[in-house]
């Protein structure tokens, strides 16, 4: 089955600065890769997924990559704001037969004032 | 706009007992997934249904828990006797699905329950 890795576990960034996190995953079959943010006491929240068939998409400050060949995606999140403290997670699924959306371990990201 | 709702958010039971969680998904969505969060275990998909019926379950742990899905609107997880090691917490999202690639379409998360089992 699918098997999706994460780094970093934590991030700490300056507010106004960029935070990156990237993730790899097993199966070259997989075609949807997105990003959910998760606050505390809350369940995550979808803030950008990306499909295998574009290289990158951007809403506003949030920014994904997909590196098909290399099997790996990165979220970019710049300009970041005191809000943006939060855990984030990237998922992938998509290979017929196994539909189903694994996730990341999940990133702890913190802004600093 | 309801989103999806979970009962209850809060559920302290001692070992051995039933435990039912409840989800209730968002109108006109017809795939529902549960999931279990845990420090060392991460999120981890349970089971979950498209059209009311269950797709796969191979993420359930064990015969102890078990899901239905009656109807379109409510679903349960249940874990009859309770174990220590089941405190978590579970989540149910659900999207809408037209083609029956549920994984593809957008999953919608509720706040879900913490469940700790003394």
């Amino acid at each position: 089955g699918e098997n999706v890795e994460q780094h970093p576990s934590t991030l700490s960034v300056q507010e106004g600065d960029s935070a990156v996190i990237k993730c790899t995953y097993s199966d070259s079959a997989s075609n949807y890769f997105p990003w959910y943010k998760q606050e505390l006491g809350k369940g995550p929240q979808l803030i950008i997924d990306i499909r295998s068939n574009v290289g990158e998409k951007k809403d506003q400050r949030i920014a994904v990559t997909l590196n098909k060949t290399a099997k790996h995606f990165s979220l970019h999140i710049t300009e970041t704001q005191p809000e943006d403290s939060a855990v984030y997670f990237c998922a992938a699924s998509g290979t017929f037969g196994n539909e189903k959306l694994t996730f990341g371990t999940g990133t702890r990201l913190t802004i600093i004032p | 706009d309801a989103g999806v709702i979970q009962s209850p958010r809060h559920e302290v039971t001692e070992m051995g007992q039933e435990v039912t969680l409840r989800c209730k998904p968002i109108s006109g969505h017809n795939s529902l997934f549960w999931y279990r969060q845990t420090m060392m275990r991460g999120l981890e998909l349970l089971i979950y249904f498209n059209n009311n019926v269950p797709i796969d379950d191979s993420g359930m742990p064990e015969d102890r828990f078990s899901a239905k899905m009656p109807n379109a609107s409510f679903s349960t997880l249940k874990i009859q006797p309770s174990e220590p090691r089941d405190s978590a917490v579970y989540f149910c999202a659900s999207s809408l699905d037209p083609f029956g690639r549920a994984s593809l379409q957008t999953q919608y998360f509720g706040p879900g329950t913490r469940l700790l089992v003394l």
